[in-house]
């Protein structure tokens, strides 16, 4: 099955730095990728995804980018503030007959100290 | 647009007994998915289902069951509640492959 694994796992960036995190993912025929934010007590939510005819997509500050090749797809938050803070998902799925399972990588958790 | 309501929020139970939890989704989404949420294994797939019908399954054990039902809501259940079950549960509304998750019930096993 899919295997997504996901570095760091933990960040720590100066309020107006970029934050980069990576995923990998094992599954070639994997073609959607989302990212998720989420925050204590919450469930997450999706901040941006990328399809694999794309490379790259933004949106504000945020952007995802995405390597068919090498299987390798990340996210990047530029003038990061406090209330980006969070536990960051990167996921990948296949479109199938039988639905889309999203397989998580582990979490990043980014912290944006002022 | 109401977004997606699970209940309950937090659930104890004994080792032994069985538990159901809620799901109602994103109004017009026809797709329901669950998800376990635990501190060592992270976000891992339960199953999908789509007009009332199981169409994908992860790789947990037979204990953990559900359904959908006309209006789309969906229930899973969890019988003989295991300590490693407590975990905080995940309902996704699917529209394609986008998801949008519910905040979750956090269910406590002692």
């Amino acid at each position: 099955g899919e295997n997504v694994e996901q570095h760091p796992s933990t960040l720590s960036v100066q309020e107006g730095d970029s934050a980069v995190i990576k995923c990998t993912y094992s599954d070639s025929a994997s073609n959607y990728f989302p990212w998720y934010k989420q925050e204590l007590g919450k469930g997450p939510q999706l901040i941006i995804d990328i399809r694999s005819n794309v490379g790259e997509k933004k949106d504000q500050r945020i952007a995802v980018t995405l390597n068919k090749t090498a299987k390798h797809f990340s996210l990047h938050i530029t003038e990061t503030q406090p209330e980006d803070s969070a536990v960051y998902f990167c996921a990948a799925s296949r479109d199938s007959n039988s639905g889309y399972a999203l397989n998580f990588g582990k979490g990043t958790s980014l912290l944006v100290t002022p | 647009k109401a977004g997606v309501t699970q209940t309950p929020r937090y659930l104890i139970k004994t080792r032994g007994q069985q538990v159901t939890l809620s799901c109602s989704p994103i109004s017009g989404h026809r797709s329901v998915s669950w998800y376990q949420q635990t501190p060592g294994q992270g976000l891992q797939f339960l199953f999908e289902y789509f007009s009332e019908t199981q169409r994908n399954k992860g790789n947990f054990p037979g204990r953990f069951s559900g359904r959908q039902f006309s209006n789309s809501r969906s229930e899973m259940n969890v019988s003989t509640l295991e300590l490693g079950d407590s975990a905080l549960y995940l309902c996704a509304s699917t529209d394609g492959p986008e998801a949008f998750f519910g905040q979750g019930t956090r269910l406590t096993v002692v």
